[in-house]
């Protein structure tokens, strides 16, 4: 498939469990985003990758999240400690360009189907 | 803090009818972006505007983007049972690579 996946599709834990989130973006794509839709809100940036540079992690509600980008390719996001908030649609994306000659701007983003987390 | 703020948040109309939907902000965009969800699927980029004023047409959706770039509209012509979905709009700030997206407008079409 030429499309960006992820997996698994849907998380049931138990609050307090960690979990791992998987996303594998479409190949040669430099950005990678992570994003949580919560019911009846809009998505909620959480995390930017750009080729090799820092991640922009300004979104990330609390230090039981956290992120990586092994390789410039496949991300992981991890949840420590769920609490029941952290129930939501996990949403990746990733795009052609993030940064050109230093200066950011937005490209189109293509969007995985999400993972559905719910922390019982 | 760059908001989007969409309405209206739900619409339910009958097949044929035309509708609009709205996304206005206080901030100025470089661009706005137009997506649709559909349950158990990422947004898909319908269309991207850049230019105060520009008008943007996709078979029966037309986008507009306000002269301001401060808000826009997507209008629907006839609506079809197909175009039932949450429709998002997402704000990209000048030099930004980060977008602020509108809560969303879940519309259904009912035949």
């Amino acid at each position: 498939g030429a499309g960006v996946s992820q997996s698994p599709s849907n998380k049931v834990t138990e609050k307090g469990k960690d979990v791992e989130l998987r996303c594998d973006p479409i190949s040669g794509h430099t950005a990678l985003y992570w994003y949580r839709q919560s019911l009846g809100q809009g998505l909620e940036f959480l995390i930017y990758f750009q080729g090799n540079s820092a991640p922009d992690k300004s979104g990330l509600p609390s230090d039981r999240f956290s992120a990586e980008r092994t390789g410039g390719s496949v991300s992981t996001l991890t949840i420590q400690r769920t609490q029941q908030e952290d129930s939501a649609v996990y949403l990746c994306a990733s795009s052609l360009v993030g940064l050109i000659a230093g200066v950011s701007m937005a490209d189109t983003q293509y969007f995985g189907p999400g993972t559905r987390l719910t922390v019982l | 803090t760059q908001l989007l703020e969409q309405s209206p948040q739900f619409l339910s109309i009958q097949e044929g009818e035309n509708l609009t939907v709205y996304c206005n902000s206080s901030s100025v965009f470089s661009s706005l972006q137009w997506y649709r969800q559909e349950p158990g699927e990422g947004p898909v980029l319908l269309v991207t505007v850049v230019t105060g004023g520009e008008v943007k047409k996709l078979k029966r959706l037309t986008f507009q983007f306000g002269d301001a770039r401060k808000d826009s509209s997507l209008h629907i012509t006839a609506a079809q049972p197909g175009d039932t979905g949450l429709y998002l709009c997402a704000g990209a700030g000048a030099g930004s690579y980060q977008l602020t997206f509108g809560k969303g407008t879940k519309l259904s079409v009912i035949p």
